[in-house]
């Protein structure tokens, strides 16, 4: 597609359910990039793919959160049991290099998913 | 661990003027790349303007120019001639391949106001 498409734009959940959020990235971008970013915060890193492989999950906050990228194009990013704290723009990112060569970090971004959890 | 840390919450100018918007980082590698980025209140995240860090000559985008101080670790965005549309959340961000992890670090970001 013509940008990096992102999945509902918002979710409102109860705490205990499972979420799952939705990355398309810019057609032919090998790396995807998942980032979360709560009130008056700037983004803070949770994991990034080449193509299909997860290459860093290290940001993940805890085992509650998991992605994949199955085929190398979109990406799922899955919460379950969801607790008020996961409350966040959840924004994705996408790059035509991979992660570690030069231009892989000019990202382009989605609009995001806004989670909300009561 | 990468660091970024922006100083001033908010910022306030007249429209026509000149700002600047402070940043400073931390990172223990020698070859980085900075950033800023654009959050309008649409909430999209907008790539402003990139340095790379062995770069000497400061970046510059139209109005949009950086003072990047390495040695201080130090990378400023000047906004020359601020229209109304450039009122957004500005965020200074780092980037190096150090230590495995591949994502940016982000500062907390600066509210721009615009003032007619």
């Amino acid at each position: 597609g013509a940008g990096v498409s992102q999945s509902p734009r918002y979710k409102v959940t109860k705490r205990g359910q499972d979420v799952a959020l939705r990355c398309d990235p810019i057609s032919g971008h090998v790396s995807l990039y998942w980032y979360r970013q709560a009130l008056g915060q700037g983004p803070e890193f949770l994991t990034y793919f080449n193509y299909e492989a997860q290459q860093d999950k290290s940001g993940l906050p805890n085992d509650r959160f998991s992605a994949e990228r199955p085929e190398g194009s979109i990406s799922t990013l899955t919460i379950q049991r969801t607790e008020q704290r996961d409350s966040a723009m959840y924004r994705c990112a996408s790059s035509p290099a991979l992660a570690g060569e030069a231009g892989a970090n000019v990202l382009t971004f989605g609009a995001g998913s806004r989670l909300t959890v009561l | 661990a990468q660091t970024v840390t922006q100083s001033q919450p908010e910022m306030s100018v007249q429209e026509a003027e000149t700002v600047t918007l402070s940043c400073t980082y931390d990172t223990s590698e020698s070859d980085y790349y900075l950033f800023w980025y654009k959050q309008p209140p649409s909430r999209q995240m907008i790539l402003v303007i990139r340095q790379e860090a062995y770069k000497q000559q400061n970046a510059t985008e139209n109005r949009f120019s950086v003072n990047f101080q390495k040695a201080a670790k130090s990378f400023s965005l000047k906004i020359s001639d601020s229209q109304l549309g450039d009122a957004a959340m500005y965020f200074c961000a780092v980037h190096d391949s150090g230590g495995g992890a591949d994502g940016l670090t982000f500062g907390k970001g600066t509210h721009l106001i615009i003032q007619p």
